[in-house]
């Protein structure tokens, strides 16, 4: 199975602040890796899929990058609404593993 | 709009059993396969199982194989989670998904709101 692990685990920062997420496969997987936000009471929302595309609605200030195996969720300029933990999926294999997460709070 | 709705959840004691149900609307269910992802307390998301468009193809995580299973009714548009030999690591909101494809990257656009599935004495 594919391991998926995530960089940090959490995470303080200040609204207007450049944040990075790392998320690293345990294999090969191409680009076929997602982000997801999660918010508590709430399902995750989709935010970026093939390690580089923005879903529809999802506001430019969120990125994401590939470096072999390891991935990178940027969100620049941060907002109050942006606190919230995030997922790293892979879909290279048809089970889809996530990463642990990583929580993004507010300093 | 695209809409899953889950269903059946509830408290349920060690040993026991559960079905969930995954309603869809607002698209065409039979062209999609379904995932079930879960969320124990305090804990990340967990890929659970998944169910081919055509129901032919299941999968599962290997802490619920051979205690879960999934099957699907194209003319009801819902999909089903069975879940037997209930433990208390398996107290968690269980997530119906859409599986879309888009570039040749498979992902979960759509999601519903979670059914909460308890298992206690």
């Amino acid at each position: 199975d594919i391991q998926m692990t995530q960089s940090p685990s959490s995470l303080s920062a200040s609204v207007g602040d450049r944040v990075a997420i790392t998320c690293r496969a345990s294999q090969y997987i191409s680009s076929f890796l997602n982000w997801y936000q999660k918010k508590p009471g709430t399902p995750p929302k989709l935010l970026i899929y093939g390690a580089s595309t923005l879903f529809s609605g999802v506001p430019s200030r969120f990125s994401g990058s590939r470096s072999g195996t390891e991935f990178t969720l940027t969100i620049n300029s941060l907002q109050p609404e942006d606190f919230a933990t995030y997922y790293c999926q892979q879909s290279y294999t048809t089970l889809y593993s996530f990463g642990q997460g990583t929580k993004l709070d507010i300093k | 709009q695209v809409q899953l709705v889950e269903s059946g959840g509830g408290v349920v004691r060690p040993g026991g059993s559960l079905s969930l149900s995954c309603t869809a609307s607002g698209f065409t269910f039979r062209a999609y396969a379904i995932h079930w992802v879960r969320q124990a307390p305090g804990k990340g998301l967990e890929w659970v199982s998944l169910i081919s468009y055509d129901g032919f193809n299941k999968q599962f995580a290997d802490s619920v194989k051979g205690r879960f299973s999934m099957s699907r009714d194209n003319s009801k548009d819902t999909v089903y989670l069975q879940l037997n030999s209930l433990t208390v690591e398996d107290t968690a909101v269980y997530y119906c998904a859409r599986d879309s494809r888009a570039s040749e990257s498979n992902y979960f656009d759509s999601w519903g709101q979670g059914a909460l599935v308890t298992v206690s004495s």
